[in-house]
């Protein structure tokens, strides 16, 4: 098992740019979601998901969106990128009793 | 809704010598409990969880914590570290009925010195 890929690994963008993170799981889970982690800020919430057709918004949803494609992929969309979304995007899964499994991040960053 | 403080941002400590990272949580509901480990550059993996039972709880490299629910902490503890235990450590509360998203502490920057 792969368990929780996240793709791709590094990216820079201009600002303005769009482009979207991709994430897949092969455990089963019912619920992913998307974090991005800065210095000092420790791990925020931006989307998840806790079953196929549901999204919910987490603490910091303002300039993202989010599509639960099926069981396995969750994808996170930067529609007009901006230099305060420079950050390490993490994506995870998760299935009872909710301790969650994450991917190796994507760091982007926005000139 | 529930809340978690880690009262220590960073914490040097030499090796071989033992370590506590604090943990507390808020919340008006039963929870389940748990620290994740963060190596440089890479992504988060459980050390250890608390759903029921014992509240003394071992998990991977020696690591163990302990429940406290009249104190609502979730402590972590090494006897003895090593350079390679030096990472980033957070602690994470959901409610039992798993109905919400992990929240997670902001982190201790575990160091370890030669």
């Amino acid at each position: 098992n792969a368990g929780v890929t996240q793709t791709p690994k590094f990216q820079v963008l201009k600002t303005g740019q769009s482009m979207t993170l991709q994430c897949a799981q092969d455990m089963n889970h019912n619920s992913m979601y998307w974090y991005r982690q800065d210095p000092g800020m420790g791990l925020r919430l931006i989307y998840y998901s806790a079953s196929e057709g549901t999204t919910d918004k987490g603490e910091v949803p303002n300039g993202y969106n989010v599509s639960r494609l099926n069981k396995r992929e969750f994808s996170l969309r930067l529609e007009s990128a901006a230099p305060s979304q420079t950050s390490v995007y993490f994506c995870a899964s998760s299935g009872p009793p909710y301790e969650q499994y994450f991917g190796p991040g994507t760091r982007l960053t926005v000139t | 809704a529930q809340s978690v403080t880690q009262l220590d941002s960073q914490v040097p400590v030499f090796e071989e010598a033992p370590v506590e990272l604090r943990c507390n949580y808020s919340s008006s509901v039963s929870v389940y409990l748990f620290w994740y480990v963060q190596y440089p550059n890479q992504g988060l993996q459980l050390l250890l969880k608390y759903l029921s039972g014992s509240t003394l709880v071992k998990g991977i490299n020696g690591f163990e914590a302990e429940f406290n629910k009249s104190q609502t902490s979730f402590h972590l503890r090494k006897p003895s570290v090593h350079i390679s235990d030096t990472a980033e450590y957070f602690c994470a509360v959901i409610q039992n009925s798993g109905n919400t998203p992990l929240v997670f502490g902001k982190g201790t920057r575990l160091s370890v010195i030669a």
